[in-house]
């Protein structure tokens, strides 16, 4: 059983606040790590891919970086809008590269 | 046609009754996946499919049964479930480990 762990669990934050969170994963046997972004009443959606230690990922005001030596990936959202408001989803592939394990998820709640 | 389509929405059983779910994807995806997902929990992985044959069972009781007749189609054969098998159930296809999965809405399933 791979360990994915994201936190914290919950977050609660103002518009116009800027924000991050944490997946730690294994570091060993690392192949890829993704980020999806999980609305009520919709499908998980795919944000971010990221294979390369180091690497750094941009979309609009949503960013990630990993650092697969140590196992761990944030998601920084900066100036968080109520629109952002979802459960923040990392998932890890091993290097078999056939199962992505889904991490416990960030509930965040961006107040207007 | 870059979605996944499960049906139904939504499904209430009894233990003794036998259902299917059904997902379906044509983007060319060969790896299929279905996730059991409890109220406040992760996505759980259930099984794998690969170039159409499981790959992975994640120790799954034998009372859910899978089934992909072809590339495009992936099923979920239930019978004598309990009530704790009630959970969201979501389908997910994915080119592979270095692109997003695309997820299905997911069948709200209820065991009475």
């Amino acid at each position: 059983i791979l360990n994915v762990e994201q936190s914290p669990q919950s977050l609660h934050v103002q518009e116009g606040d800027s924000t991050n969170f944490t997946c730690s994963f294994p570091s060993s046997n690392f192949y890829a790590l993704h980020w999806y972004r999980w609305e009520t009443a919709k499908s998980p959606e795919a944000l971010f891919v990221m294979t390369l230690n180091g690497d750094e990922k941009k979309k609009g005001r949503i960013s990630a970086t990993l650092n697969t030596k140590e196992g761990y990936s944030y998601l920084y959202i900066k100036g968080s809008q109520p629109e952002d408001s979802a459960t923040y989803l990392c998932a890890f592939y091993n290097n078999a590269g056939n199962m992505l394990t889904f991490g416990g998820g960030t509930r965040l709640m961006v107040k207007p | 046609d870059t979605e996944v389509t499960q049906t139904p929405k939504h499904l209430v059983m009894g233990m003794t009754n036998k259902k299917s779910l059904k997902c379906e994807q044509h983007m060319g995806h060969r790896a299929m996946y279905w996730y059991k997902q409890k109220a406040k929990k992760p996505p759980e992985l259930m099984f794998v499919y690969s170039y159409e044959k499981l790959s992975i069972n994640e120790s799954v009781p034998s009372r859910f049964s899978p089934e992909c007749p072809n590339s495009s189609l992936l099923n979920l054969h239930l019978h004598a479930l309990q009530p704790e098998d009630s959970a969201l159930y979501l389908c997910a296809s994915s080119p592979g480990p270095l692109q997003g999965a695309f997820f299905g809405q997911g069948t709200r399933l209820t065991v009475v």
